[in-house]
């Protein structure tokens, strides 16, 4: 597609159960990042995926998150056991490595997670 | 995980005035900076970039400024309108594609 495309765009789930968020990248971004965003606030550092290599974790808060990518292109991040403080706007972004490093990213609309 | 300001500061500014909004990043060894818009209910929009091999960098109505000696970024944006409240990001990256880390973030009000 023409840009970052992310599913569901709002999820409410019941305490205690697994969501899967989506992301599909921009064609050819081998850069994927996800970032999650409460109401209000900045930007947290989830997970960064980059061609072949082994992704960057640190960011993901606690062992109830893991994130996937599969064939180098669409990624699923995984909240087992969801918790009320999981709430909020989880954000995809994508982008090209070039020769000098880091391209922009460009941000899908988010899925909005409310855990209830 | 790395997490960023629990309170967005706030820059209120008179339509038609310039707007700047300022971002002091973390780590010297960063060389790559952008600034992304976003406003309510949406992603992130990309706004300019920088590399830091450069100090100074212009788009349309927006500038960017960076000095690294005292690590800091800026974003000017001429003739602010109405279109351009919004909250505004810097985000900042190393060397090779590592991640981009988030500054706290301000909230920019034009007042009409």
């Amino acid at each position: 597609g023409a840009g970052v495309s992310q599913s569901p765009s709002n999820k409410v789930t019941e305490k205690g159960k697994d969501v899967e968020l989506r992301c599909d990248p921009i064609s050819g971004h081998t850069a994927l990042y996800w970032y999650r965003q409460s109401l209000g606030q900045g930007l947290e550092f989830l997970i960064y995926f980059q061609g072949n290599s082994a992704p960057d974790k640190s960011g993901l808060p606690s062992d109830r998150f893991s994130a996937e990518r599969t064939g180098g292109s669409v990624s699923t991040l995984t909240i087992q056991r969801t918790q009320q403080e999981d709430s909020a706007v989880y954000l995809c972004a994508s982008s090209l490595v070039g020769g000098q490093g880091a391209m922009k990213a460009f941000f899908g609309q988010g899925t909005r997670l409310t855990v209830v | 995980g790395e997490s960023v300001g629990l309170h967005l500061p706030t820059l209120s500014v008179q339509e038609g005035d310039n707007s700047i909004i300022n971002c002091a990043y973390s780590n010297s060894a960063s060389d790559y900076f952008i600034w992304y818009k976003q406003e309510s209910g949406k992603g992130p929009q990309f706004i300019i970039d920088i590399r830091s091999n450069m100090d100074k960098r212009q788009g349309q109505r927006v500038t960017v400024l960076l000095n690294k000696t005292v690590k800091h970024l800026s974003l000017q944006i001429a003739a602010t309108q109405p279109g351009d409240s919004a909250v505004y990001f810097c985000a900042e990256t190393s060397p090779y594609g590592n991640k981009l880390v988030f500054g706290a973030g301000t909230i920019l009000r034009v007042k009409s």
